[in-house]
């Protein structure tokens, strides 16, 4: 079964600090995405990756950054987490090339930042 | 850039009723997908429906539907028999072609969603 796990359903941070968001999927998908979901304001990209290493700035990527070191994990950095960053983050992964373009997407990481 | 406006942000059928979710999206592409995403309470999304642009015919996957008009850039979806299980969060989406310089990704535009309400 297709799976798209984030590491962390809950997360409360400070002001200031560092935080990481992990996902990791088992489908071996080449794209993955990162997504911020605001009531009323919908899904909208931080960022994706269409290969291990490689990076494309989505929609809102400011005082955000990524990492993708393995091609089943894609990280999502917040170097100092501030309050406006307090959001529901939903990570996403989908095959690359000629497809319907469906994306499978983890359960969600709830960040909180004091 | 493409865009994609559900203007019902609530929306509330009895059991057992249809109800019909409204989109509407805005792009120069000839061809491209369209989806339907459920996101129930356990916040999870799953895709419901997809629609090729290229197809006129309208998609269906048992009690879901959709009504597809390409010139008005329209792509409604419809329950039928609803039910409690249906209750959540719909997102429609258009897929996106995110270009960079050695190739693509496929991503997806989102909606600001309608939460379905079920009523027993």
């Amino acid at each position: 079964d297709v799976k798209v796990t984030q590491s962390s359903r809950y997360l409360v941070k400070r002001t200031g600090e560092k935080v990481f968001l992990e996902c990791v999927q088992d489908m071996d998908h080449e794209n993955m995405f990162w997504y911020r979901q605001d009531p009323g304001l919908g899904l909208r990209l931080i960022y994706f990756s269409y290969d291990v290493k490689m990076k494309e700035k989505g929609d809102i990527p400011e005082g955000y950054s990524v990492s993708r070191e393995k091609k089943e994990r894609f990280s999502l950095i917040l170097e100092s987490a501030s309050t406006n960053q307090t959001s529901m983050y939903l990570c996403a992964s989908s095959f690359r090339g000629p497809n319907t373009g469906e994306l499978f997407f983890g359960e969600g990481s709830r960040l909180t930042v004091l | 850039a493409q865009t994609v406006t559900q203007s019902q942000p609530e929306m509330s059928v009895q059991e057992a009723e249809t109800v019909t979710l409204s989109c509407t999206y805005d792009t120069s592409e000839s061809d491209y997908y369209l989806f339907w995403y459920k996101q129930p309470p356990s916040r999870q999304m799953i895709l419901v429906i997809r629609q090729e642009a290229y197809k006129q015919q309208n998609a269906t996957e048992n009690r879901f539907s959709v009504n597809f008009q390409k010139a008005a850039k329209s792509f409604s979806l419809k329950i039928s028999d609803s039910q409690l299980g249906d209750a959540a969060m719909y997102f429609c989406a258009y897929r996106s072609y995110l270009r960079y310089s050695g190739g693509g990704a496929d991503g997806l535009t989102f909606g600001k969603g309608t939460h379905l309400i079920i009523q027993p």
